[in-house]
This record gives structure tokens, C-alpha cells and sequence, in this order.
């Protein structure tokens, strides 16, 4: 069963308008929420991360995500896109501590001038 | 904070021949280390869970004769690509857990592996 579903395989943005980045997931419990950005051909940063404190949760760069347990949702939001935001998104779970990452399959945000 | 290197960081080598990767933390113990494969436009898919000490535990599919880990330290885990093959090519990260958090993971840059 698919644990995370990130709804849009691509989102396109202008320079200075909001993105939001959408992400629900399946838990029986109360997971642990992240998300990742990749630049091609780069690694994985971590933008933020939801371990059951805060619902709001704010990140680098600008981006904030926001739990909501009622729509098993985690979008990511940010009230300006910048042309370096455009990169490779992915949202993340962990349901039990100590195992591996869910990735979804990633968005890939274009941002244009 | 915690820092994960891979090396090398990207290699071509030879159909059939093998290859050898290495994950390190830095500057901290990591007793589970993961191994993820991420093809072209791909999503990353865990490939194996490495703990320190014991046989690493492979996912449905991998197969572990083929895809050799060891996990000898704290701070190194080892992911060794026997006779390679062509579709073996693809960028191979891993990522660390530290002892004392038990939910953030470090990941690695990864490394970009060609057969040719």
C-alpha cells in the first residue's frame, strides 16, 4: 500500500508567485513527515520535518508545511517562488522510528521569469 | 550538524566487473545505515537496511549476492556492485540514522554509477 502520494508529478510557477506542493499519506499512526529537495544531479536537503510537535512547521529557504491529521495531508507552501526553488521535491514518511524513509515520487517544480 | 559522505562520488567502470561503495558519518555513530537507489527522474527506493554487526536486510527484489553490504563500524557501511551490468547504472545514496535520534536520517550526495 502506498504510504505517501505526492499529488502532482510537476507544478509551474512564475518568479514571485506562490507554490504549493501537495502531499498526503496512509499511517496508522502518527508518522514522522518530511521534505526533501534535490537539485540535478545533487543530493537531498532536508527542507523540514513533522515529528509531532507544532503542525505548522517552517523550513529553510521559505518553505513551510503544514500537518493536518483530519486530511492525512502535508503540503508544502511558499509565498514566493524564487527561480532557484526549481528543482525536485520529494515528500517523505517514517512511520516506525528507526526504519527506512517512504519517498514518494517526487515533484518537479519549474519556475519560470 | 551530522555530515554522510560517499565515495567516490561518481565512478564508470567495466560490464562485469565490481565496484565498491562507501558511506560514512562524520561526526557521528550511526548503528543503522540505509542504501537507496534512485534511477533517471526516479523516486529513491530503499534498497537494504544496514545495521552494524549483522547481515544488512535486503528489500523484495534486491538481490543481496548481488548487492554486497557490510557494515563493519559506527561510522562506515560499504555497498559493493558485483559483475555489474549496464542496468546496474544509477545513483546510489545512503543515508544514516544516529543513535540518539531515532527519526531524522542523514543522507549521503550519492554517488553516480555508469557501466559501460
Amino acid at each position: 500500500a502506498q504510504s505517501v502520494t505526492q499529488l502532482d508529478s510537476h507544478v509551474s510557477v512564475s518568479e514571485g508567485t506562490p507554490v504549493l506542493l501537495r502531499c498526503n499519506y496512509s499511517s496508522s499512526y502518527s508518522p514522522s513527515l518530511f521534505w526533501y529537495v534535490q537539485h540535478p544531479n545533487k543530493g537531498l536537503q532536508l527542507l523540514l520535518k513533522y515529528t509531532s510537535a507544532a503542525t505548522l512547521v517552517k523550513g529553510i529557504n521559505g518553505f513551510e508545511a503544514e500537518f493536518k491529521k483530519s486530511e492525512t495531508s502535508f503540503h508544502l507552501t511558499k509565498p514566493s517562488a524564487h527561480m532557484s526553488d526549481a528543482a525536485e521535491y520529494f515528500c517523505v514518511v517514517n512511520l516506525q522510528a528507526g526504519t527506512a524513509l517512504i519517498f514518494g515520487k517526487g515533484t518537479t517544480l519549474s519556475v519560470s521569469s | 550538524g551530522a555530515v554522510v559522505s560517499q565515495h567516490p562520488s561518481w565512478v564508470i567502470c567495466k560490464s562485469g566487473t565490481s565496484v565498491k561503495i562507501e558511506c560514512r558519518s562524520l561526526d557521528f555513530q550511526a548503528t543503522t545505515m540505509f542504501w537507496y537507489r534512485q534511477f533517471p527522474k526516479q523516486s529513491l527506493m530503499l534498497m537494504a537496511t544496514s545495521n552494524e554487526g549483522s547481515k544488512a536486510t535486503y528489500e523484495q527484489g534486491v538481490e543481496k549476492d548481488k548487492f554486497l553490504i557490510n557494515h563493519a563500524s559506527l561510522t562506515l557501511s560499504t555497498l559493493t556492485v558485483t559483475s555489474a551490468h549496464p542496468e546496474d547504472s544509477s545513483f546510489y545514496i545512503c543515508s544514516a540514522r544516529a543513535v540518539l535520534d531515532s527519526y531524522e536520517q542523514y543522507f549521503g550526495p550519492g554517488t553516480r554509477l555508469t557501466v559501460t
